[in-house]
């Protein structure tokens, strides 16, 4: 169990574009979802933590409007990069945690995003 | 706030031999949580293992320990018998005990010889 799917693995786009990320909670009710941010050779960057039905929140230095966190359900949060940039380019993490489960996090498998 | 320090950017060791990952925390906090995570090429996060702070028995799974010194805080992982698919980036976390979020350091790269 504990299932966290993230969608896409890989994705290159366009400067200017927006591209939109999917992290899924399989097999239980994900109350709160974290995206993290990781750069080469370094440790994952907590941008947001989302709850569902209420508004992200992000961590300094992160652009709100940049990145758009929607979670919209207990499976499912989104984060879109809005009009991408090649400084945008990174590897992108959700995890979500189990209300039930508070000191467990679950990963998804990360998105690496390239903006050309 | 809480912070997590690993002190050895990268560690190599022998196939088969015994190799101790550092980790050291700070927290004002008396319930917490302690993970070590691995994350190999792939950067999938992998759970190694981890420790609730109120239990004084270091927990163990199989060829993986780890040394839960509180007082000290201090979370050391030992691997035993060394594989060569032990070889990653290894990341030690904190969690308190309201479900916020992980707190990691900034990782150890495992190298594994054969």
């Amino acid at each position: 169990g504990a299932v966290v799917s993230q969608h896409p693995s890989r994705v290159i786009c366009k400067s200017g574009t927006s591209v939109k990320i999917e992290c899924r909670s399989l097999d239980f009710q994900a109350t709160t979802m974290f995206w993290y941010r990781q750069f080469p050779k370094q440790s994952l960057m907590l941008m947001a933590t989302s709850n569902e039905g209420s508004k992200a929140t992000y961590e300094q230095g992160v652009e709100k409007d940049k990145f758009l966190i929607n979670h919209a359900s207990l499976t499912l949060s989104t984060l879109t990069v809005t009009s991408a940039h090649p400084e945008d380019s990174s590897f992108y993490i959700c995890s979500a945690r189990d209300g039930f489960r508070l000191a467990e996090a679950f990963f998804g498998q990360g998105t690496r995003l390239t903006v050309v | 706030a809480q912070t997590v320090t690993q002190s050895q950017p990268e560690m190599s060791v022998q196939e088969a031999e015994t190799v101790t990952l550092s980790c050291t925390y700070d927290t004002s906090e008396s319930d917490y949580y302690l993970f070590w995570y691995k994350q190999p090429p792939s950067r999938q996060m992998i759970l190694v293992i981890r420790q609730e702070a109120y239990k004084q028995q270091n927990a163990t799974e199989n060829r993986f320990s780890v040394n839960f010194q509180k007082a000290a805080k201090s979370f050391s992982l030992k691997i035993s018998d060394s594989q060569l698919g032990d070889a990653a980036m290894y990341f030690c976390a904190y969690n308190n005990n309201a479900g916020n979020m992980l707190t990691f350091g900034g990782g150890t790269r495992l190298m594994v010889k054969p």
